[in-house]
């Protein structure tokens, strides 16, 4: 089975510009994960959705990020408009389950996303 | 909310053992994960822990005490392929309503020959 699919892999865009991440999670797996990760913060959590259902988007940093889930394989998520220090690796990861158990997260090879 | 500490940065040498620790405050503890990312790459999964003591999974061991907050990945025989960071993460109650992982920042290990 193909793991965590994400698209592009690099992005390069200039300030002001809107930004669209997209994500293919584990086919069968409930849980879908969008994460940032940069040298001062780490990974970081910004949404994630149940059953294609927002759960908890309190990591979503301000109004400019966007994230949905319009079905059970497909996820977007969405900068507008883009500034520089939204400049990081954007992970998705997908879980069979997201709590309890020993239910892991498998993550996607990640987006670079770079803001001029 | 979850905080999590781990060294920023340990080095070791090829054949030897290495033990990367953790300590961490959190409500809601719900298990401790331990993953591993190469440079350039995406983090894989390691290794869980829910309940207190050892587990073993090949040259990587993961060890936790609840009651002290603590964990630590022991390697075992160290390859160079073991350079990588090791990402320390607990599941905890959000406080929204949900559990979900909070990451440290990760270990920068160095294996040197």
């Amino acid at each position: 089975d193909a793991g965590v699919i994400q698209s592009p892999r690099h992005e390069v865009t200039e300030m002001g510009q809107e930004v669209t991440l997209r994500c293919k999670p584990i086919s069968g797996h409930d849980y879908l994960f969008w994460y940032r990760q940069t040298m001062m913060r780490g990974l970081e959590l910004l949404i994630y959705f149940n059953n294609n259902v927002p759960i908890d988007d309190s990591g979503m940093p301000e109004d400019r990020f966007s994230a949905k889930m319009p079905n059970a394989s497909f996820s977007t998520l969405k900068i507008q408009p883009s500034e520089p220090r939204d400049s990081a690796v954007y992970f998705c990861a997908s879980s069979p389950r997201g709590a309890g158990g020993t239910d892991t997260q498998y993550f996607g090879p990640g987006t670079r996303l770079t803001v001029l | 909310g979850q905080n999590i500490d781990q060294p920023t940065e340990m080095t070791a040498t090829e054949g030897a053992i290495v033990q990367i620790n953790c300590t961490y405050q959190t409500s809601g503890f719900n298990g401790l994960f331990w993953y591993q990312q190469h440079a350039g790459e995406a983090p894989t999964f390691l290794s869980y822990n829910v309940l207190d003591g050892l587990e073993e999974k090949g040259r990587f061991s993961s060890f936790l005490s609840r009651s002290k907050g603590y964990s630590y990945l022991l390697l075992k025989e160290l390859q160079m392929k073991d350079s990588a960071s090791y990402l320390c993460a607990v599941r905890g109650y959000s406080g929204a309503g949900s559990y979900q992982l909070t990451f440290g920042k990760g270990t920068k290990l160095s294996v040197i020959p």
